[in-house]
């Protein structure tokens, strides 16, 4: 199945410096998400970019699609130690919908922000 | 972690065991999805369902056991046939029709004794 990938596998900088993470995917998608978990917990959705669209901002989250060259960024602007976490992309497979839609996950960024 | 429970939060299993995994939600979510994710790697898909009474398989069905009996529950059954259980188990849900965001539960670790 296909997979998005993220890269690095982990980052770390310091607090205020801007983070951005990449995910490369396979196939064709009708959008692509991102999502945050926190050590030993859940995943929380962050923000989701449709295949139709290149740019998306929430608050400090900023992201790209380029469906030409199936990639995607995540750029976590001003970081704060908060933000230390793994970061996941997940694609829904351009075929998938209705009764049979499913995301298929990367492997995820660790990164860490230090005070 | 939104409207979903999921319990126990640490489960132990013994060899040739079946061991079940409880997903509660109330959010009136039609979708429910069980995934598997191990140290440093990302979730794989184990089951799905869209409806009640109704599933499919994921990427790693083989040794797993699900049901869909009520709308709001998808527990998932670890079977003795599953060689290597030990792992990190999350369960989500998603509304029905155009909206693709995917709600989590706080998870349940396995662990074999």
């Amino acid at each position: 199945s296909q997979q998005g990938e993220e890269d690095p596998q982990a980052l770390s900088i310091q607090e205020g410096e801007n983070a951005t993470m990449n995910c490369s995917y396979k196939t064709s998608i009708n959008n692509l998400q991102w999502y945050r978990q926190n050590s030993g917990r859940g995943l929380v959705h962050l923000i989701l970019i449709r295949s139709n669209e290149r740019e998306k901002h929430s608050g400090r989250l900023r992201v790209t699609l380029d469906t030409s060259k199936k990639s995607s960024s995540l750029l976590i602007t001003a970081s704060r130690a908060a933000d230390t976490a793994s970061y996941f992309c997940a694609t829904d497979a351009g075929d998938s919908g209705g009764s049979n839609y499913k995301l298929t996950f990367g492997k995820g960024t660790l990164l860490t922000v230090n005070p | 972690d939104g409207g979903i429970t999921q319990s126990p939060k640490y489960l132990f299993r013994k060899e040739g065991q079946n061991v079940t995994l409880s997903c509660e939600q109330n959010l009136n979510h039609d979708a429910m999805y069980w995934y598997r994710q191990d140290p440093g790697q990302g979730l794989r898909l184990i089951y799905y369902s869209q409806i009640v009474n109704d599933f499919q398989k994921g990427d790693i069905a083989e040794g797993y056991s699900v049901s869909r009996e009520k709308k709001e529950s998808f527990p998932l059954t670890v079977t003795s046939a599953q060689k290597n259980p030990t792992a990190f188990y999350l369960c989500a849900s998603k509304e029905a029709g155009g909206f693709e965001t995917q709600y989590f539960g706080p998870g349940t670790r396995l662990l074999v004794l």
